[in-house]
Order: structure tokens, then sequence, then C-alpha cells
């Protein structure tokens, strides 16, 4: 079975503070995605990486940095949380050599920022 | 860019009614298709998927799905809801090919009474 798994299910931050969430798939795949998801707006993508070092801006980049050293993680970062920034985030993984590429989630980080 | 429309915001039905969920697409291109849904307190996780061939696809725990290129459309279809189908639907598109970036619908909340 492939694993996503995400260093915290909660997490309560200041605002201003600098936070790091991150992401480890145990598949070996190449393509990472970080979303948040909040109530009316479905799942929104942050930023997506399709190999190590490699990012790309999904659609609301604004406020969030992206770091993968290692193919296994994937690591979002809030330079300096905002309350608007509350939310649960969620990450997920697939292969580049399928022809589905369905992605596979883990079980997300809700953060909230005072 | 690919788009995605969920009609539906929320759904009550009864058990053993019957449930179809609205999906629509926006692209010029060949997509793969998914429909994910999210239990109460539980991963994001695919109930099914069209990437190819037959356009009636079926998932886990009974529900089907069928794809209208013509109508740009993948309508989530289960003849007798349970209970347990209590939960939250994502439909999500993706270009076939590329780097796979998947676009999300807002989400369909159904609930079911028993």
């Amino acid at each position: 079975d492939v694993k996503v798994t995400q260093s915290s299910r909660y997490l309560v931050k200041r605002t201003g503070e600098k936070v790091f969430l991150e992401c480890v798939q145990d598949m070996d795949h190449e393509n990472m995605f970080w979303y948040r998801q909040d109530p009316g707006l479905g799942l929104r993508l942050i930023y997506f990486s399709y190999d190590v070092k490699m990012k790309e801006k999904g659609d609301i980049p604004e406020g969030y940095s992206v770091s993968r050293e290692k193919k296994e993680r994937f690591s979002l970062i809030l330079e300096s949380a905002s309350t608007n920034q509350t939310s649960m985030y969620l990450c997920a993984s697939s292969s580049r050599w399928t022809e589905n590429n369905e992605q596979f989630f883990g079980p997300g980080t809700r953060l909230t920022v005072l | 860019a690919q788009s995605v429309s969920q009609h539906n915001h929320h759904v009550i039905l009864s058990e053993a009614a019957s449930l179809e969920l609205g999906c629509n697409y926006s692209y010029g291109g060949t997509v793969n298709l998914f429909w994910y849904v999210q239990y109460p307190g539980q991963h994001l996780q695919l109930l099914l998927k069209y990437f190819s061939g037959d356009p009636l696809v079926k998932g886990i725990k009974g529900f089907e799905a069928e794809f209208i290129k013509s109508k740009f459309s993948f309508n989530l279809r289960k003849p007798s809801v349970q209970w347990s189908d209590t939960a939250e639907y994502f439909c999500a598109v993706t270009p076939r090919g590329g780097y796979q970036k998947v676009t999300f619908g807002t989400g369909t909340k159904l609930q079911v009474i028993p």
C-alpha cells in the first residue's frame, strides 16, 4: 500500500512564525503536491514537484514556499504565518510513469494560526 | 488551463435513494478523470477513475461514473445509497501526460439519512 505521511495532524502557530509542514511518501513517486482544503473551495494546489529540487507554482503559491531535497520528502514552508493561512493542508504523491496518474493523499495537517 | 465544476454543494438523501452527482470540466485536450471521496475524519481516497476505454467506469462500494465526451461531463452515480456513504465527494481532472497537475472541483457534501 502506498503510504503518504504528514508530520503533524494538528498544529497551532502564532502570526509571523515560520512554519514547516513535512510530507514523506514510500512509493518512490516522482510527483508530489501540496494542497489546502477549505470549506466550499475544495482543494487548491499550492505547489507541486515532479522531481528532486524541481518545483512548480500551483494556483495559490503566495505566502508559501517548498523544498524537495530528497525524492521521498516534500516540505511546505510558511515564511511568516498569517491568520488567513489557517486551513487543512494535504500532501499527495503520484507516479509519473502510470497512464492514469492517480494521486495518493496523506491524512492532512490542520493548521491554526492565531 | 483546465477547470472543474461540481453543481451540487450539499445533497441530502434517504437511505436506498439513488444518487447522481454532477461534474463538468473544461479542457481542450485529452484528460484523465477522477472521483475522490473523503469520509468524516479520513484521508481523501480514490473512488474511481477514467483514462481510456469504456466510458462507464465502476469503482468501489457500488459507485459508477460515465464519461460523456461531448458534454465534458463525468457524473457519479449509485443506485441505492447507504448511511455509510455520507462523505464529501470531489471530482478531479488532469490533462493526459505532461506534469500531471490535477484540478479539483469544490466538492459535494452528501448526507444520507437512515
